[in-house]
């Protein structure tokens, strides 16, 4: 299948920094992707949805202002959660898509996720 | 919320035995998906089921599908240490979007 990274894996920071998550595809051009967040034990739920040289689209209840996207190209996407606090701490998943005209359906190819710590 | 409900929450089972998890969801579905996640890890895609299917099979995985009841199952079979992991169900409402909606997962755990 395709792969999917994300970087960093891990980053802890301090409270009031900004830090960025970036999601890249390597070996497909993703039309889409996706931010997800996802809470100990507990489900994945969609933050935005992203599409090159467009301006993402948040969740209801997402702070667009808080969780800036760009998706600067068809392999890079980055999240950077601006003047972080410890509520932002979480496990952050990006995943990328192919697009369904391929096969059909909604492919999606998931990075193995970022653990932030804000102290 | 639109979150799909997954049962059971956790399920502990010995090695060789079937493990079987069910997930429920709210809209009407394009196809419904299976992802594993091992802990702390990202999501691998284990089976889709389309809406017009009733069953499918992958290994030792078996997936159904009842639309009227809004609902699937995975069975995995002869199950192995190595399966410890969660599930979460995915689907897909339209094809006017290319969002998931997960389920709320189920943690397995397989006992050498």
């Amino acid at each position: 299948g395709a792969v999917v990274s994300q970087h960093p894996s891990r980053v802890i920071c301090k409270s009031g920094t900004s830090v960025k998550i970036e999601c890249r595809s390597l070996d497909f051009q993703a039309t889409t992707m996706f931010w997800y967040r996802q809470f100990p034990k507990q489900s994945l739920m969609l933050m935005a949805t992203s599409n090159e040289g467009s301006k993402a689209t948040y969740e209801q209840g997402v702070e667009k202002d808080k969780f800036l996207i760009n998706h600067a190209s068809l392999t890079l996407s980055t999240l950077t959660v601006t003047s972080a606090h410890p509520e932002d701490s979480s496990f952050y998943i990006c995943s990328a898509g192919t697009g369904r005209a391929l096969v059909g359906y909604n492919e999606q190819f998931f990075g193995p996720g970022t653990r932030l710590t804000v102290l | 919320s639109q979150q799909g409900e997954e049962d059971p929450q956790a399920l502990s089972i010995q090695e060789g035995e079937n493990a079987t998890m069910n997930c429920s969801y709210k809209t009407s579905i394009n196809n419904l998906q299976w992802y594993r996640q091992n802990s702390g890890r990202g999501l691998v895609h284990l089976i889709l089921i389309r809406s017009n299917e009733r069953e499918k099979h992958s290994g030792r995985l078996r997936v159904t599908l009842d639309t009227s009841k809004k609902s699937s199952s995975l069975l995995i079979t002869a199950s192995r240490a190595a399966d410890t992991a969660s599930y979460f169900c995915a689907t897909d409402r339209s094809y006017n979007t290319d969002k998931l909606i997960f389920g709320t997962g189920t943690r397995l755990q397989v006992f050498p």
